[in-house]
C-alpha cells in the first residue's frame, strides 16, 4: 500500500512570495490532514478535511493560507504572501475515516522564507 | 485546554543502555495516546497507540504505559541502539478527536 505522497520536500522562497503544496493521501482514506511544525515545536493543525468538506480551519490563518481538497483526494496548502515565521515543515496526513482512527504522515515540506 | 510536556527536550546515552521517555497531559479525558518516532527529514512514524482503557502496548524493544488518573505515559526502550536516534514525540487525542502534540525529546545514542 503506498503511503501519504508530499511535494516538493523542500521550497525556498523569499518573504512576500507564493508557495504551494501538494498532498496526495492514502488510497481510500476520507480524512485529510495539514499540519505546521515549527522547529522545535510539535505539529500544529491548519486544516482538516472530510472527504471535500472542511471540519476544522480553526487554526489556519485565513488572512493568507489556503487549502483546498478537490473531489475528495489530493490536497493543496497554499500561502500568500508567505512571511518569515511561516519557515516550518508541512506535514500531511490521511485516516480511514474522522475520529480515533490512526493517522498516516507524509514526509513533509521543508518551507524556507528569506 | 489539553497541553501535552515531554522532559526532557533532549536525551544522550551510551548504547545498550535501557531508557525512559516522559509525556504529560493536563486533561484526562483523552481517546487515547500515541507515540512517533521522528528521523530528521523525514515524517512522522506511528510506534505505538494506547487506547484509553488499555495500560500499556508493547512492540519489539519498545513498551509504552498510560496512566490516565496521573496524566502521565512513558516510553521505555529496552538494549538502547544507534538506530534509535531520533525525536520521539507523543500526542493524546482529546474530547474533539484531534491530536494534541508534546514538543518531542531528542533522543541521541552514542555508540
Amino acid at each position: 500500500e503506498a503511503g501519504v505522497a508530499q511535494s516538493p520536500r523542500y521550497k525556498i522562497i523569499e518573504k512576500r512570495q507564493s508557495v504551494a503544496f501538494w498532498c496526495n493521501p492514502i488510497s481510500g482514506h476520507a480524512t485529510l490532514y495539514w499540519y505546521q511544525q515549527i522547529l522545535g515545536q510539535g505539529p500544529k493543525l491548519l486544516i482538516q478535511f472530510q472527504n471535500n468538506g472542511v471540519v476544522d480551519d480553526s487554526q489556519l490563518p485565513k488572512d493568507r493560507f489556503s487549502a483546498e481538497r478537490l473531489k475528495g483526494v489530493d490536497s493543496t496548502l497554499k500561502i500568500q504572501p508567505a512571511k518569515l515565521e511561516d519557515s516550518a515543515v508541512y506535514l500531511c496526513a490521511s485516516s480511514p475515516d474522522r475520529g480515533v482512527h490512526e493517522q498516516y504522515f507524509g514526509p513533509g515540506t521543508r518551507l524556507t522564507v528569506t | 485546554k489539553q497541553e501535552v510536556t515531554q522532559i526532557p527536550a533532549a536525551l544522550s546515552v551510551p548504547e545498550g543502555e535501557n531508557l525512559v521517555l516522559n509525556c504529560s497531559f493536563t486533561d484526562s479525558a483523552i481517546y487515547n495516546l500515541q507515540w512517533f518516532r521522528q528521523d530528521p527529514g523525514k515524517g512522522l512514524t506511528s510506534l505505538l497507540l494506547i487506547q484509553s482503557s488499555q495500560r500499556e502496548q508493547t512492540s519489539g524493544r519498545l513498551n509504552a504505559s498510560l496512566d490516565k488518573s496521573s496524566g502521565r505515559s512513558t516510553l521505555y526502550i529496552a538494549a538502547s541502539q544507534p538506530g534509535d536516534s531520533a525525536t520521539y514525540l507523543c500526542a493524546a487525542r482529546d474530547s474533539n478527536y484531534q491530536l494534541i502534540w508534546g514538543a518531542g525529546t531528542k533522543l541521541i545514542i552514542k555508540p
